[in-house]
């Protein structure tokens, strides 16, 4: 059983349109961690959330943290070739337990 | 610096074989992970490290033996390997508090034949 869950799992779209990938669970977390991730290479942190609510805008996207602290959604605009790439939820617990989400493998074609 | 190294990049070798992944981080963290991935799946947990001892073993296979010889080094052992642990091996690294977040390494790709 994942204790995080993504969706859509893949997403393919053509270069300009915008997208959301949701990371949802009944569990809460202490933290929430966005990577992305290019095939034969390591996963790149992308950003932190931690306060229940949060928004944080990174370029062309936008991350937040669920009120609750147990979802968290990553929305691009005007997604570009560059773009593509495996993406991966995490949560934080105590005792060093990271939680990886199930991954949204998106392409964006040009 | 939030640079974490891991050698050899790639790695061919036989099922009777034995060999070493490394990992190394100078950011001062004192939680090292090692995780196995395969193609556009999540990483999956193996071993979690915090200051220098094996707090976490996800009932992973004895063929695979970790060690921490200290703060920055992060070692994997590898002895009888099967041609279904070929994967991509993360190293990764973190603060030992809860809530922080953890830094990869660009992984060894293991290939056993």
């Amino acid at each position: 059983t994942q204790l995080l869950e993504q969706s859509p799992q893949f997403l393919s779209i053509q270069e300009g349109e915008n997208l959301t990938v949701y990371c949802n669970s009944s569990s809460v977390f202490s933290s929430l961690q966005w990577y992305r991730q290019e095939p034969g290479e390591g996963p790149v942190l992308l950003v932190t959330v931690v306060t229940g609510g949060e928004v944080k805008k990174l370029k062309r996207l936008t991350f937040q943290f669920g009120d609750a602290r147990k979802d968290s959604s990553l929305h691009i605009t005007a997604a570009q070739p560059g773009d593509t790439g495996l993406y991966l939820c995490a949560g934080a617990r105590t005792g060093n337990q990271f939680y990886f989400g199930t991954g949204t493998s998106l392409t964006v074609i040009p | 610096d939030t640079e974490v190294t891991q050698t050899p990049k790639h790695l061919v070798m036989g099922m009777t074989n034995k060999k070493s992944l490394k990992c190394e981080q100078h950011m001062g963290h004192r939680a090292m992970y090692w995780y196995k991935q395969k193609a556009k799946k999540p990483p999956e947990l193996m071993f979690v490290y915090s200051y220098e001892k094996l707090s976490i073993n996800e009932s992973v296979p004895s063929r695979f033996s970790p060690e921490c010889p200290n703060s920055s080094l992060l070692n994997l052992h590898l002895h009888a390997l099967q041609p279904e642990d070929s994967a991509l091996y993360l190293c990764a690294s973190s603060q030992v508090s809860s809530g922080y977040e953890q830094y990869f390494g660009p992984g060894t790709r293991l290939t056993v034949t």
